[in-house]
């Protein structure tokens, strides 16, 4: 039972043009979110995050736009450029919630930007 | 500062066989994670240490899987025996508390040891 979900696997944008990630959850107890971003061979790093008492979340070229009625993220990169090619992993938690917080991640994204 | 030092970066054994992965955290960081991520997925919380302690091992498979975090520093993470299925990265991950003024404090991710299970 998928709790976060990416749906999909792939995408493939322009250099300078927009790049929107989208991420779907089903647990109402999530009240805070992240994006991390993982290039091959190394572990995931941090990007940006969005607790539940916002719908958006700005840093340079990365916004997050968060829906709680939908239960639906998106990771808005403008303008894209191809260092941002990777996997893109949304996650959620529950910060006072009974299983401590834990962060539950979506399957990710590949973000491919071309020159 | 020093990122999350995990060894060895590969390992490849086969079934039924032994293996431990090493981690070393940033220093000053309390709180510390592993994960496991399989291919084509997100990566999974097996156990969560709050200094020497335990937090969170409910998703850990506790009849082959073990880890231990003495003197609340380096933590060592065990699969004994291995199966196909345990054929993963593993990654550890490290942050200085939870949670830190409300907000989720950030997980710092190490590059991860790639097991295969033949």
């Amino acid at each position: 039972d998928q709790q976060v979900k990416q749906n999909s696997p792939s995408l493939s944008v322009q250099e300078g043009r927009i790049s929107i990630l989208n991420c779907d959850y089903t647990n109402s107890m999530f009240d805070y979110f992240l994006w991390y971003k993982k290039y091959p061979a190394e572990g995931p790093t941090f990007l940006i995050s969005i607790s539940s008492i916002k719908d958006k979340n700005e840093d340079g070229r990365f916004t997050v736009f968060l829906n709680k009625s939908a239960k639906h993220l998106s990771l808005h990169i403008v303008p894209s450029q191809p260092g941002d090619s990777a996997v893109y992993f949304c996650a959620a938690s529950a910060r006072y919630g009974g299983s401590q917080g834990n962060l539950i991640f979506g399957k990710g994204t590949k973000l491919s930007v071309k020159p | 500062e020093a990122g999350v030092a995990q060894s060895p970066r590969y390992k490849i054994i086969e079934k039924r066989q032994s293996v431990a992965f090493w981690c070393n955290p940033i220093s000053g960081h309390a709180t510390l994670y592993w994960y496991q991520q399989i291919l084509g997925q997100g990566p999974k919380l097996l156990i969560q240490f709050q200094n020497n302690g335990v937090v969170d091992d409910s998703q850990l498979p506790k009849d082959r899987f073990s880890a231990e975090r003495l003197k609340g520093v380096d933590s060592t993470l065990k699969i004994q025996p291995a199966k196909l299925e345990d054929s993963a990265v593993y990654l550890c991950a490290s942050s200085r508390m939870r949670i830190r003024g409300g907000r989720f404090d950030e997980q710092f991710f190490g590059p991860g040891t790639r097991l295969t299970v033949l």
